[in-house]
């Protein structure tokens, strides 16, 4: 158990809808970051998270959003869902005061889109 | 952007074995190096870090080493086990900041 939780999961929705994912980091970490991953593109990251403050962008879509609340968990909003978008999606956080960026990862959430 | 290139085909090796994984990069030479351990419909578990001034690392029966002027990284199981199966991901630090960039793994299959 890395410490890391997230919530739900498995969702099932369909084409055009909205889900949230949820995450709460290891306690005492304050950065989160999101990652996707599906069979023929692997894990890429997505958003990251630094008490509360947006840090770093990777190859995230206009559709997706996330935000850090003061409790420091995380929540990874996905609209206008396409099939494509059907992956497992993972949230990290990262060792607090690490220079190395170690990086302990949740359980996942896996989404279907129909 | 950095590139890393992984072992596309699963390696399958018997008990007992040494299991070597390699890891190539392109471009920029990263300070450190992650190995991470995925199994399947699980999130990666962190193994083992790497510095740029390292040339080995061990810990328990994994060793791994580094070698930047080849650009490269090989991840090695010794006495593996079939408990040992699974995806094994490297990742290195973007050029700017504090993101990861992962391979896309190497699946290891262990027989007994």
């Amino acid at each position: 158990d890395s410490g890391v939780t997230q919530t739900p999961k498995h969702l099932i929705t369909a084409t055009g809808q909205r889900v949230t994912l949820r995450c709460s980091p290891r306690s005492g970490d304050l950065s989160v970051y999101w990652y996707q991953q599906s069979l023929d593109q692997g894990l890429q990251f997505l958003i990251q998270y630094y008490n509360g403050e947006e840090r770093a962008k990777g190859n995230i879509l206009e559709r997706f959003s996330a935000q850090q609340f003061p409790d420091l968990h995380s929540e990874l909003n996905l609209s206008s869902l396409e099939l494509g978008d059907s992956a497992l999606y993972f949230c990290a956080s990262r060792a607090a005061g690490s220079s190395y960026n170690e990086q302990f990862f949740g359980p996942g959430t896996r989404l279907t889109v129909l | 952007s950095q590139k890393i290139e992984q072992n596309s085909e699963a390696l399958n090796i018997q008990e007992g074995k040494t299991a070597t994984l390699t890891c190539n990069y392109t471009n920029y030479s990263p300070a450190y190096l992650q190995w991470y351990r995925q199994d399947p419909g699980r999130g990666p578990v962190f193994l083992l870090l790497i510095r740029e001034n390292e040339k080995e690392k061990r810990k328990e029966r994994l060793k791994v080493t580094f070698d930047t002027t080849l650009k490269q990284s090989l991840f090695h199981i010794t006495a593996s086990q079939p408990a040992d199966s699974a995806t094994y991901l490297c990742a290195l630090p973007m050029e700017y900041g504090n993101k990861l960039v992962f391979g896309a793994g190497t699946i290891l299959r262990v027989k007994s």
